[in-house]
């Protein structure tokens, strides 16, 4: 059971540049969601999904695009990349919406927008 | 809308001191759930506990012990005998049915983070 794996670990962009950060889980989790975690603002929700086919805006989802086409795959896409968007960003999953359902985390990737 | 807010952004103690992160959050629903996370030097987010809005009892883990007291709307966290392993950030987070349509999908909120140095 690898739990959450994202890929890249750490990834140097230049501005206006598009990528696909990736996430999977092999847990069969409904729910999966994405995080920027910036210096004294915790973490803030991107973008989040309830199953497949299914996707909503979180709290800062300007600049970023998700598509869940299936239950272990949600992919996160910058499409056009800025400074602003240097971050480290985290995918999440949990088995379903229910609220008292602690979250898995990913490692991580770390984006840099130059 | 949910908020949460960690008193100390960062904590400085020695060894074997014991140490008190503070929590404290807004809701206006009264089924929520309130979560701790540590993220250690190597950046990965480790779960630590949940605790459920009707459930005021608190709550020990070896050296961890935690306080949630709905009349001050507090969830503090507190390390007995801290030590250099427990140097790492740690996060309150929330999560309640507040949203449009009365369901909020679990999102989590976050406070902003206590970075904890404990020195040997």
């Amino acid at each position: 059971n690898a739990g959450v794996t994202q890929t890249p670990k750490f990834q140097v962009l230049k501005t206006g540049q598009s990528m696909t950060l990736q996430c999977a889980q092999d847990m069969n989790h409904e729910y999966m969601s994405w995080y920027r975690q910036d210096p004294g603002m915790g973490l803030r929700l991107i973008h989040y999904s309830v199953g497949a086919g299914i996707t909503d805006q979180g709290e800062v989802p300007n600049g970023y695009n998700v598509s869940r086409s299936t239950t272990e795959d949600f992919p996160l896409r910058l499409l056009s990349a800025a400074p602003s968007q240097t971050s480290v960003y985290f995918c999440a999953s949990k088995p379903d919406g229910a609220p008292y359902n602690e979250q898995f985390f990913g490692p991580g990737t770390r984006l840099t927008v130059l | 809308a949910q908020k949460v807010t960690q008193v100390q952004t960062e904590i400085s103690v020695v060894e074997k001191e014991d140490v008190t992160l503070d929590c404290v959050y807004e809701t206006r629903d009264t089924t929520y759930y309130l979560f701790w996370y540590k993220q250690p030097p190597s950046g990965e987010l480790v779960f630590l506990i949940r605790r459920n809005s009707f459930d005021e009892q608190n709550e020990i883990s070896g050296r961890y012990s935690w306080n949630f007291q709905k009349s001050t709307s507090s969830f503090n966290f507190t390390i007995t005998a801290s030590q250099v392993v427990d140097s790492a950030v740690y996060f309150c987070a929330l999560s309640d049915r507040s949203n449009a349509g009365g369901t909020s999908y679990g999102k989590l909120t976050f406070g902003q983070g206590t970075i904890l140095t404990v020195h040997p």
